[in-house]
């Protein structure tokens, strides 16, 4: 039972265009929501994060947005760059770090010159 | 300022074998989480060690086990391997206190055969 879900495998998008990647969640306890980029090879990197008391959150051209009633979180990018081309993982913890985080399969991330 | 280290990068070993993974956490972080990712799938939280304590445990059987140093650095250990072993073993540190950012290292490719 998945309990972080991303329902989209890929994702292409243009250079200088807006991605926006989604991400869906059953488990009401939790209480924070983070944002990874993968590349091949290497670790995931921890880009954004958000806690269930705020509905939106920015860091340069990323923003994330928390929607608790659907259970339901975004990341935008924007503008897209070619390096931005990666595989993004939505995660989520209850409040106090119990049972680590939980991830979703990823999506991936395809940025078009 | 290092960030998360795993050693090795690269591991091959035997159904039956045991093996070990070792993972220096980013300076002045404390706990240590350790993940499991397969292959299309997002990583799985193994188990997390604190104070040299395991604190929090994910849906693993007892054949994989955990060290955490006074200096905060940590091992994992599987024993009797199996080939659905085979994964990427991700390891991130944080802040006790600040659990919802876990920074990546870049992880150790293990191969069952």
């Amino acid at each position: 039972d998945q309990q972080v879900k991303q329902n989209s495998p890929s994702l292409s998008v243009q250079e200088g265009r807006i991605s926006i990647l989604n991400c869906d969640y059953t488990n009401s306890m939790f209480d924070y929501f983070l944002w990874y980029k993968k590349y091949p090879a290497e670790g995931p990197t921890f880009l954004i994060s958000i806690s269930s008391i705020k509905d939106k959150n920015e860091d340069g051209r990323f923003t994330v947005f928390l929607n608790k009633s659907a259970k339901h979180l975004s990341l935008h990018i924007v503008p897209s760059q070619p390096g931005d081309s990666a595989v993004y993982f939505c995660a989520a913890m209850p409040g106090g770090g119990a049972d680590g985080l939980t991830f979703g399969k990823g999506t991936h991330l395809i940025i078009q010159p | 300022d290092a960030g998360v280290t795993q050693s090795p990068t690269h591991l091959i070993k035997t159904r039956g074998q045991q093996v070990t993974l070792r993972c220096s956490p980013k300076s002045g972080h404390d706990t240590v989480s350790w993940y499991q990712q397969a292959l299309g799938q997002g990583p799985q939280f193994i188990f997390q060690y604190y104070e040299e304590e395991e604190r929090q445990r994910g849906n693993f059987p007892d054949r994989f086990s955990g060290h955490q140093f006074p200096n905060y650095s940590s091992e994992l250990n599987v024993n009797a391997l199996l080939l659905g072993d085979s994964a990427l073993y991700l390891c991130a540190s944080s802040f006790k206190w600040t659990l919802y950012e876990q920074y990546f290292g870049p992880g150790t490719r293990l191969t069952v055969t």
